[in-house]
């Protein structure tokens, strides 16, 4: 029974490339949150998403980062024309339903480095 | 949604029991709080929630007054592996408010020897 399996695990972009970060939910979850930690802070969310569909993206950023979770496959975060302070480690977690009344599960997250 | 206060560092030896304690002054009327874990190049994880009183599993337990103004994460006999991050959160989990977990710095246990 696999957990959220998030890759890459490590990932170099030089500034102006595309990152993309891929999630895939644990098996029977269709709720799917991003969330960014930035080094020695917290976790902050980004964006709440189910199959084929966002329902609250009010932690990404008006530019540059975009959210799907299609029908089929992951969950994918992009980041166009990646700079310097989109180096961070990025979290997808699932869940079976709305609310976190048995915790999320968080993958390993993708450590993303701008260079 | 409710902030959080919680120690940012704590020591303590194997086999003694540690307590953490968040402060949460505004928890409104429907606010669970939840705690987790974080290892280094690692995601949270879940260990407990609970809504008031006393709750335990089989890792932690979660004391919470009446007033609900604080709780404490209780770790008995730490171990070297339970050194990590430990995180506070409080919010709304059943009207979907609870969508964005609140993570704060967290506090940083360290065990020794």
């Amino acid at each position: 029974n696999a957990g959220v399996m998030q890759n890459p695990r490590h990932l170099v972009r030089r500034r102006g490339q595309e990152a993309r970060l891929r999630c895939s939910p644990m098996k029977g979850h269709s709720h799917v949150y991003w969330y960014r930690q930035l080094p020695e802070e917290g976790l902050k969310f980004m964006v709440y998403l189910q199959k084929e569909n966002i329902i609250d993206e009010s932690g990404m950023p008006k530019e540059r980062f975009s959210a799907e979770f299609p029908k089929e496959g992951p969950s994918i975060l992009r980041i166009q024309q990646v700079v310097r302070g989109d180096s961070a480690a990025y979290f997808c977690a699932s869940s079976p339903r709305q609310g976190t009344y048995y915790g999320y599960t968080f993958g390993s997250g993708t450590r993303l480095t701008v260079v | 949604l409710a902030k959080t206060t919680q120690p940012i560092s704590m020591d303590s030896y194997e086999g003694q029991e540690v307590n953490i304690t968040c402060s949460h002054n505004n928890i409104a009327t429907n606010d669970y709080i939840t705690w987790y874990q974080q290892f280094p190049s690692q995601g949270p994880r879940f260990i407990i929630q609970g809504y008031k009183t006393k709750v335990t599993n089989e890792v932690a337990s979660l004391f919470i007054p009446a007033d609900r103004k604080s709780s404490t994460l209780s770790l008995p006999r730490v171990s070297l592996s339970d050194t990590a991050v430990y995180y506070c959160l409080v919010g709304d989990i059943l009207t979907g408010g609870g969508n964005k977990l609140t993570f704060g710095t967290g506090t940083q246990l360290k065990v020794e020897l």
